[in-house]
């Protein structure tokens, strides 16, 4: 089975710039949760999206940032403008709604953001 | 007061040792909670997950869960140097959300 897929994997801007964030989740897989890790820290949740509704969007800067999962499976997160604060590494992660999984969490391989 | 709390570390343990993991939290409605191990410049890997007191086990790694006090540990028997890694701490509260400790870093040396 795919994991989950996340591109770009690096990426370097500079402030004021806009960038963009891929995910392809797990098949078979309705929530999709992005995170922001900064370093020495746990991730932190950004948005949730249950299928193609963002059921959790209370964490998400949305002054500057924004996301979409138009057909429910794909996602997008977006960064317009960016700022030196933003360097972090952008994680996408994915689960069932299996109710014997308890919301077990697969996480992509990342994208580092580097604000210069 | 944070939600999710673990012990600070690094922890430095011998080739062959138990290293044991702690981590709190603070609210008595959490249900699911997991460990994931995360390997320098890598993302979170999932490798337990516990729901119901006590110990649940899977090869060298044994989790165990204390609702009443709010703790859960993880403990790694016959550790390895490739289990020198960052272990992070995750509590499922309430509508799937899950919240992070900051983790805690395990070198084992050889």
């Amino acid at each position: 089975e795919a994991g989950v897929v996340q591109s770009p994997r690096y990426k370097i801007i500079e402030k004021k710039q806009p960038v963009a964030f891929w995910c392809n989740p797990i098949s078979g897989h309705n929530t999709l949760y992005w995170y922001r890790q900064n370093l020495g820290q746990g991730p932190e949740l950004l948005i949730r999206y249950e299928n193609e509704e963002a059921v959790d969007d209370s964490q998400l800067p949305k002054d500057r940032f924004s996301a979409e999962r138009l057909k429910g499976v794909d996602s997008t997160l977006k960064i317009q403008p960016a700022e030196l604060g933003d360097s972090a590494v952008y994680l996408c992660a994915s689960s069932s709604r299996d109710s014997s999984s308890y919301n077990e969490q697969f996480f992509g391989p990342g994208t580092r953001l580097t604000v210069l | 007061q944070k939600e999710v709390e673990q012990n600070s570390g690094p922890l430095s343990v011998p080739e062959g040792a138990i290293a044991s993991l702690n981590c709190t939290y603070s609210d008595r409605g959490s249900q699911s909670f997991f460990w994931y191990r995360q390997y320098s410049g890598k993302s979170p890997e999932l490798i337990m997950s516990i729901y119901s007191n006590g110990d649940k086990e899977d090869g060298r790694f044994t989790a165990q869960l204390n609702k009443a006090s709010q703790y859960v540990s993880l403990l790694i028997r016959d550790s390895q140097p490739s289990d020198s890694a960052t272990y992070l701490c995750a509590v499922n509260y309430r509508d799937y959300k899950l919240s992070f400790g900051a983790g805690t870093t395990v070198t084992v040396r050889a």
